[in-house]
């Protein structure tokens, strides 16, 4: 079916790296652009980085630039983010998400995966 | 880059309809945008895709009790028949060129 699943959370001290990876099924990948979304406990959404469907253009939000890089393997149906030089402001839910509009980088995110818990902590 | 704001809060009782605003900043009054709904402990679920025009294109297995909306600036997300599964987040979401927005969320008591 169509699903998302991420992987790769988990603890990670402050100043350090971690990967989290994102497996697709059940549509096009290699067509669609994919974004990651975070949210701290407690608080809203917050956009992190796209990538767009053949892995040329990035964009990345303000509070994560130069520090994290988004890129993908056709290949394997799979979209990473590497998280470098982590803070504690990075804790929280890192959600893979989709968007199937045609050749589009940014519009409607449209298929959420459940998401994987990043901490930062020492 | 549009601004989203949203209430922070709601409620309504179980059966009636409640209709969430979402509004865009000066200068972004023809964007689209997307709502989202958040279940607690849950990730977040598509419900459906609102052009300026109201017209709206929603998510798989979205029950016809929810529909969009727009005026102007404004862009509405309306529940009817409430059921107790709809106590939640709804969150907005835009673009621009190269930028991902969401508002802050409004949280749903029924």
């Amino acid at each position: 079916q169509v699903q998302l699943v991420e992987s790769g959370g988990g603890v990670v001290q402050p100043g350090r790296s971690l990967r989290l990876s994102c497996a697709a099924s059940g549509f096009t990948f290699s067509h669609s652009a994919m974004h990651w979304v975070r949210q701290a406990p407690g608080k809203g959404l917050e956009w992190v980085a796209v990538i767009s469907y053949n892995g040329v253009d990035k964009y990345y939000g303000d509070s994560v630039k130069g520090r994290f890089t988004i890129s993908r393997d056709n290949s394997k149906n799979t979209v990473y983010l590497d998280i470098h030089s982590a803070r504690g402001e990075d804790t929280a839910i890192y959600y893979c998400v989709s968007l199937t509009a045609p050749a589009a980088i940014v519009d409607a995110l449209d298929l959420w995966g459940p998401g994987t818990l990043v901490t930062v902590s020492s | 880059q549009p601004v989203l704001t949203q209430s922070p809060s709601a409620s309504a009782s179980l059966g009636a309809s409640v209709k969430f605003t979402c509004t865009l900043s000066t200068g972004h009054s023809s964007h689209a945008i997307a709502w989202h709904q958040q279940q607690p402990e849950k990730g977040p679920r598509f419900l459906m895709r609102l052009d300026s025009d109201g017209s709206h294109t929603k998510g798989d297995g979205i029950p016809d009790r929810f529909s969009g909306s727009s005026s102007g600036s404004e862009r509405y997300l309306t529940i009817s028949s409430l059921q107790s599964e709809d106590e939640a987040f709804y969150y907005c979401q835009t673009w621009g060129t190269d930028v991902v927005v969401f508002g802050g969320g409004t949280k749903l008591t029924v």
